[in-house]
């Protein structure tokens, strides 16, 4: 069965840091895809990205950038110039068949 | 806003007690997904439903159900209520499955069990 870790439990950083969130995953599918989720204090969970085991060029949307290295079976996401907004809980999730199985999260704070 | 609506946003009840949790998905997508997040188990599947066939099953209780209605909205109906079920339970709704497209959740609804 799939299997997600995110060893992180909960990060602390000031406002302007860099922050990397890690994501080891376990699949014996040769395609599978990845997903990291945002969870703000508001409780709704927010897609941010997919990427598929084919394709390993890094993606950087804004502060957002996401290493994926299926050598280490890990997809790790790095917020540069971390803001309070950023405050969340993060998922990372991988499929298997039609579902998605979710690591535990790692919560971020961000102070000023 | 994801598409994803679910209703009531809030539920409290008594041990015992059934509720009906709705969920309508996204314009255009065909599969529906009930979720489970609770503070000791993360968050875990417990259903999914493709144009109102059942399609896959995770971990539901026998006293959990659902099913998806011919305009694709979706029900889950809790019976039997335990305290262990208070938790977040997320609806979310997609094309096709995972592989082609994200989940897109909805913003849950919280059910305390009292």
């Amino acid at each position: 069965a799939q299997k997600v870790t995110q060893a992180q439990t909960e990060i602390s950083v000031v406002e302007k840091e860099d922050v990397t969130l890690d994501c080891v995953y376990e699949t014996r599918d040769t395609t599978y895809y990845l997903f990291w989720y945002k969870q703000p204090p508001s409780g709704e969970l927010v897609f941010l990205i997919r990427r598929n085991s084919f394709d390993e060029q890094n993606e950087i949307s804004g502060r957002y950038s996401w290493n994926f290295q299926k050598s280490t079976s890990s997809f790790n996401f790095t917020i540069t110039a971390s803001q309070v907004v950023d405050s969340a809980v993060y998922f990372c999730a991988l499929s298997e068949a039609d579902k998605l199985v979710f690591g535990a999260g790692t919560i971020l704070r961000v102070k000023s | 806003d994801s598409g994803v609506t679910q209703t009531p946003k809030h539920l409290i009840t008594a041990t015992g007690q059934r509720v009906t949790l709705r969920c309508s998905p996204r314009s255009g997508d065909l599969s529906v997904y009930w979720y489970q997040q609770s503070l000791d188990q993360g968050l875990q599947f417990l259903i999914q439903y493709y144009n109102g066939e059942e399609r896959a099953k995770g971990n539901i209780l026998e006293r959990f159900s659902a099913q998806q209605f011919p305009d694709l909205h979706s029900e889950l109906n809790l019976s039997s209520l335990e305290l262990g079920d208070s938790a977040l339970y997320f609806c979310a709704s997609s094309v096709v499955g995972t592989g082609y497209s994200p989940l897109h959740f909805g913003n849950g609804t919280r059910l305390t069990v009292t």
